[in-house]
């Protein structure tokens, strides 16, 4: 099972939006609705920002989107903050008979 | 308020086992429906997903290391072991436990995390 495909970095400017993707196949991202994203800055706990694939935790802002077509899963952070910048990853549940969870390698985000 | 914290050795020889502890709180692990999975992330790259166990005692590993680790759960002390034998330098990394229910499958609650190093 081969790890989810994200760009490695983006970039965009404070009120700017972007969006991150993130590309699976057919056993993962695909076949079920359980995406998660997850925002790690530097030296820290990665944080659950975004899960089910649209959903948003209680205290997280309404700024972090996301959505789904096919294999690919996206994350969405309309009006950039500094304090976005990090790193993000996806990760979705995948087939049981092959690996359970499936990371993506992780995106970038700078805001300049 | 969920919390966990990862603890154990931070150097461990080649050809080792290494054994961490995860010791929560703010939940139990006899609740239906949640789960502890271990995550690990080498140094500069990227999480990548190892073991969960659930509170029936279901029990999933991922496919490639699953010969070399066995978690388990020791609901009374609110803890969560995960062991890896035969530890090889490509096994540096951060390792962390994280919270999960079943019918999400997501990694709601992380800990801290803790840095393993392997080198002789």
């Amino acid at each position: 099972q081969s790890a989810l495909t994200q760009p490695a970095s983006v970039s965009g400017s404070p009120g700017q939006s972007i969006t991150i993707s993130c590309t699976g196949t057919s056993s993962d991202v695909g076949s079920y609705n359980l995406v998660s994203w997850y925002q790690q800055h530097p030296g820290k706990a990665p944080k659950l920002m975004i899960y089910e694939g649209s959903k948003r935790p209680s205290g997280i802002s309404n700024r972090f989107s996301g959505s789904k077509s096919g294999n690919t899963a996206s994350l969405t952070i309309s009006g950039l903050q500094a304090e976005d910048e990090a790193d993000y990853y996806c990760c979705s549940y995948a087939d049981s008979s092959t690996l359970n969870w499936v990371f993506g390698g992780g995106t970038k985000l700078t805001v300049l | 308020q969920i919390t966990l914290k990862e603890s154990g050795p931070t150097l461990v020889k080649p050809t080792q086992t290494l054994t961490l502890t995860c010791t929560f709180s703010g939940f139990s692990l006899s609740t239906s429906g949640v789960g502890v999975g271990w995550i690990r992330q080498p140094p500069g790259k990227a999480l990548e997903w190892l073991a969960l166990i659930y509170w029936d005692d279901d029990k999933r590993y991922r496919p490639s290391l699953k010969s070399r680790l066995t978690i388990t759960k020791d609901t009374s002390k609110n803890q969560v072991v995960l062991t890896m034998t035969n530890m090889d330098p490509v096994d540096t990394a951060t390792y962390y436990c994280a919270h999960s229910y079943d019918t999400r499958d997501d990694f709601d609650h992380w800990g801290q995390g803790t840095l393993v190093t392997v080198s002789s």
